[in-house]
């Protein structure tokens, strides 16, 4: 069955660190997307990629990258951890740019920056 | 800023009653509109989409929408403690460049009790 993974599942860093969070789908889908989930504001979305070589900011895009060498992966790299990087953080994969398809999520990884 | 509003909650049903969860969106434009299901600990999960206005059925759910008040809603029959979990409304904006990916609300947490 096709599938979304994350890992590692659990992380803690040291602030200032530059930490690689990897996310690689088996659905073939086009589209991906990098969300943060926190107490108190929901799902915020960091980066998205409609395709290879495709990368896009999004709501909370400050401190982290992204790159798309290829249909299955999307890593985000924290660039320099800082603590407020705390969270859950969700990658996504979607069909279709049309109508707006559903979301397939990840299992997550929950990172703690001290 | 497009916004996705919903009641925090806790919202509590006693078993075998109708839960009803609401969402308001800013975005006149919008098209596609989602409900997930989200249990603690875990990612969210797909449990209905709806693109027209009126109502959508799928065994116990029931999404509604009204794009003339802005206005999407969930109802879950026959309520189940299976159905305790925090459920988030998403939505697409108007369709154009860049505008593919979902806004969340912050998720109405439901508890059904027994």
């Amino acid at each position: 069955d096709a599938e979304i993974t994350q890992s590692p599942r659990h992380k803690i860093t040291e602030t200032g660190r530059q930490v690689t969070l990897a996310c690689h789908q088996t659905w073939n889908h086009n589209n991906m997307f990098w969300y943060r989930q926190d107490l108190g504001h929901g799902l915020r979305l960091i980066h998205y990629s409609y395709g290879v070589h495709d990368t896009n900011k999004g709501e909370v895009s400050d401190g982290y990258s992204v790159s798309r060498s290829n249909t299955e992966d999307l890593p985000l790299t924290l660039e320099s951890a800082a603590s407020s990087q705390t969270s859950v953080y969700f990658c996504a994969s979607s069909e279709s740019e049309e109508w707006g398809s559903p979301l397939h999520f990840g299992n997550g990884t929950r990172l703690t920056v001290t | 800023q497009k916004e996705v509003e919903q009641n925090s909650g806790p919202l509590s049903v006693p078993e075998g009653a109708i839960a009803s969860l609401n969402c308001t969106y800013s975005d006149r434009g919008s098209q596609s509109f989602f409900w997930y299901r989200q249990y603690s600990g875990k990612s969210p999960e797909l449990i209905m989409f709806i693109y027209s206005n009126g109502d959508k059925e799928d065994g116990r759910f029931t999404a509604q929408l009204n794009k003339a008040s802005q206005y999407v809603s969930l109802l879950i029959r026959d309520s189940q403690p299976s159905d305790s979990a925090t459920y988030l409304c998403a939505v697409v904006g108007t369709p154009g460049a860049g505008s593919y990916q979902l806004t969340f609300g912050k998720g109405t947490k439901l508890s059904v009790i027994p």
